[in-house]
This record gives C-alpha cells, structure tokens and sequence, in this order.
C-alpha cells in the first residue's frame, strides 16, 4: 500500500463546477498536510496547509480526518485556471516528505 | 519574497561528464530539499538539509552527491549518471520549524537529460 494515495482522475468538470479531491494516508504519525498544484513542466507551487479544524481559502476549503486518515480538498466555482495536477503531500516527523501521485483536474468552457 | 532560484534551467550530459545544479533562496530559511519527479510522477524526496547538516538521503545513489555551502545555498553534483536519471530536479526550502506545519517554497526546477 502507497503511503499517500490519490485518484489520479482525471476529473473533467464545466465551469461553475464543484469538485472534491480526497487524500489517503497510511503513516498515522503523520503530522503535517499539504496541498500543491502543479501545472505542466512547472514547479509544485502551495494551495494551502490542511489544518485539524479545516481551512478555507476564498473558493477552496481543506478538511483533515485523522480518525479515517484522509484529507480533502474541495473547489467550489471552478474556473478555467483551475485546470492543473493537485497534489497531496504529507510530512511525517522531521523533514521526511511525501507526495500523493496528484489528481488531474480539466475545467471546460 | 517567496522565490527560489535554480540554475541552469536545462542541461544536457553525457554519462561521463561532471556537472553541478545550484539553488538559492534568500528567505531565511534553514532547511533545504532535492526532489527528483519523471514526467507525470510526483517529486520525489531525495535529500534534505537542516542547518546546513544532512538530515535526510533517500538512498540516492552516490553518483549523486548532495552539498550545502551556507543557509542560502543548495548544490547537487552529478557524475556518471544513467540516462534513466534524465528528469526534472526540484530545490525547495522551508524555515526547518519543529512540530509544525512548515511549508515548502519550490524554485522552478533543473530539467536534465542524460544521454
């Protein structure tokens, strides 16, 4: 079993769309949470940190579950910048870091 | 200022060659990462500095060799690697803080090709 784990989709949504990314982890340890987006031939820039309590950033909003082991990532509204790879990325203790294989996101006009 | 810079953008090596990647960050940050990512996989870590001390080494191979000069600065050098270590290489750096959420900031990348 991967220690992270994504949907590799793609999603592909119109506009205006809501989607949700879900998030697995195997290290219960784990303690800090992440989300990035890639987009082709670029650098992983951050979407947000994940916080225990669940965080909201303008359209996206993050919730941790640590009883399942799982994070999410919800975009409400999605536009057509939105298109792009969202990675999960998990850090145990220490600086040992670990990224989920990413979701594809599509969004079409 | 969230930038980290990373030179050159794009190389090209034989496999008896000798060469050097280089990252910098000006953010006062104290810990600094190599990634590894093939296309259409995610980064994979390979080495982490602390302090300017190794902390982490994925069991990289040691035509690898990992080097941190000061806070600021991050080299990898290459020799005698495999055309399947043709891929894009990745600096990050985040502040090192303990027991919490310490984000990473990526510098653009190093896309290398061994032939």
């Amino acid at each position: 079993r991967k220690e992270v784990e994504q949907d590799p989709g793609p999603f592909n949504v119109p506009e205006g769309a809501t989607v949700a990314f879900n998030c697995t982890y195997s290290n219960s340890a784990s303690q800090s949470f992440f989300w990035y987006r890639q987009d082709c031939r670029k650098e992983p820039k951050l979407l947000m940190s994940v916080y225990s309590s669940g965080n909201e950033d303008g359209r996206f909003t993050a919730q941790l579950n640590r009883a399942s082991q799982y994070i999410s990532l919800l975009i409400r509204d999605s536009k057509l910048s939105d298109s792009a790879t969202y990675l999960c990325v998990v850090k145990t203790g220490g600086f040992k870091t670990i990224f989920g294989a990413g979701t594809r996101l599509f969004v079409k006009a | 200022d969230t930038e980290v810079t990373q030179t050159p953008k794009h190389l090209v090596m034989g496999m008896t060659n000798k060469k050097s990647l280089k990252c910098e960050q000006h953010m006062g940050h104290r810990a600094m990462y190599w990634y590894k990512q093939k296309a259409k996989k995610p980064p994979e870590l390979m080495f982490v500095y602390s302090y300017e001390k190794l902390s982490i080494n994925e069991s990289v191979p040691s035509r690898f060799s990992p080097e941190c000069p000061n806070s600021s600065l991050l080299n990898l050098h290459l020799h005698a690697l495999q055309p399947e270590d043709s891929a894009l290489y990745l600096c990050a750096s985040s502040r090192a803080l303990a027991g919490s959420t310490d984000t990473q900031y990526f510098g653009p990348g190093t896309r290398l090709t061994v032939l």
